[in-house]
């Protein structure tokens, strides 16, 4: 069946590292990959997407690798904020299918 | 700008009761998505509207749950005889989907948090 995973245990950092967040995926093709943010009580925000034939995408401190041979994709903050401290979910759509297919996020929590 | 919006923010029913969830999507968005969320999960897909029609109700649970959106625009989940495992947040988003197979930057809104006693 088809599944995501997400480090579901939170990932504890100090401010101005890099967090690194993981999404593997098994018997899916997805086309495009995408990294929401979502805060207590609120729904996801949008953060990046990357396509099936790209390898990086980078948006300021935001960085997502697209292994489609690993079935994996990696998120990083660079110098880390507290503000950064939320739950990051990635999504799988797969071409003509239009719905996203989330993991259950990863809790993150940057400490001052 | 106003993003989009959902109505009630918290909704208490009792077990056999129907409810109507309401989302206002961005202005202009030609895509409308309802979600469910749990607890500790992320959200899982329920229904796709393109315009005004249906193109994916895979999600829906079963014939319990019916979603309209007859203008294009505003869009309502409906639940009849709601059970307990219905309790959940129901999240909303809008796309504009440019392209045909495009992928769909989706615009959330903040949900409503359904419990059914």
């Amino acid at each position: 069946s088809q599944k995501i995973e997400q480090n579901s245990e939170a990932l504890n950092i100090q401010e101005g590292k890099t967090a690194t967040l993981t999404c593997n995926y098994t018997n899916y093709s997805p086309a495009y990959l995408q990294w929401y943010r979502q805060d207590p009580g609120r729904g996801p925000v949008f953060l990046l997407l990357i396509r099936e034939n790209e390898k990086e995408k980078r948006k300021e401190r935001l960085k997502v690798t697209f292994d489609t041979t690993l079935k994996q994709s990696l998120f990083h903050i660079t110098a880390s904020q507290p503000a950064d401290s939320a739950t990051y979910l990635c999504a799988l759509e797969a071409t003509g299918f239009q719905k996203l297919v989330f993991g259950t996020g990863t809790r993150l929590l940057v400490s001052p | 700008g106003a993003g989009v919006s959902q109505t009630p923010s918290n909704k208490v029913t009792e077990k056999g009761k129907y409810v109507e969830l309401r989302c206002d999507p961005i202005s202009g968005h030609t895509a409308l998505y309802w979600y469910r969320q749990s607890l500790g999960q992320g959200p899982e897909f329920l229904i796709y509207f393109q315009g005004t029609g249906a193109a994916d109700d895979s999600g829906l649970p079963n014939d319990r749950f019916f979603a309209v959106r007859p203008e294009g625009s505003v869009s309502t989940l409906k639940i009849q005889r709601t059970e307990r495992g219905d309790s959940a947040v129901y999240l909303c988003a809008s796309s504009l989907r440019l392209l045909a197979g495009g992928p769909s930057e989706q615009f959330f809104g903040p949900g409503t948090r359904l419990t059914v006693l």
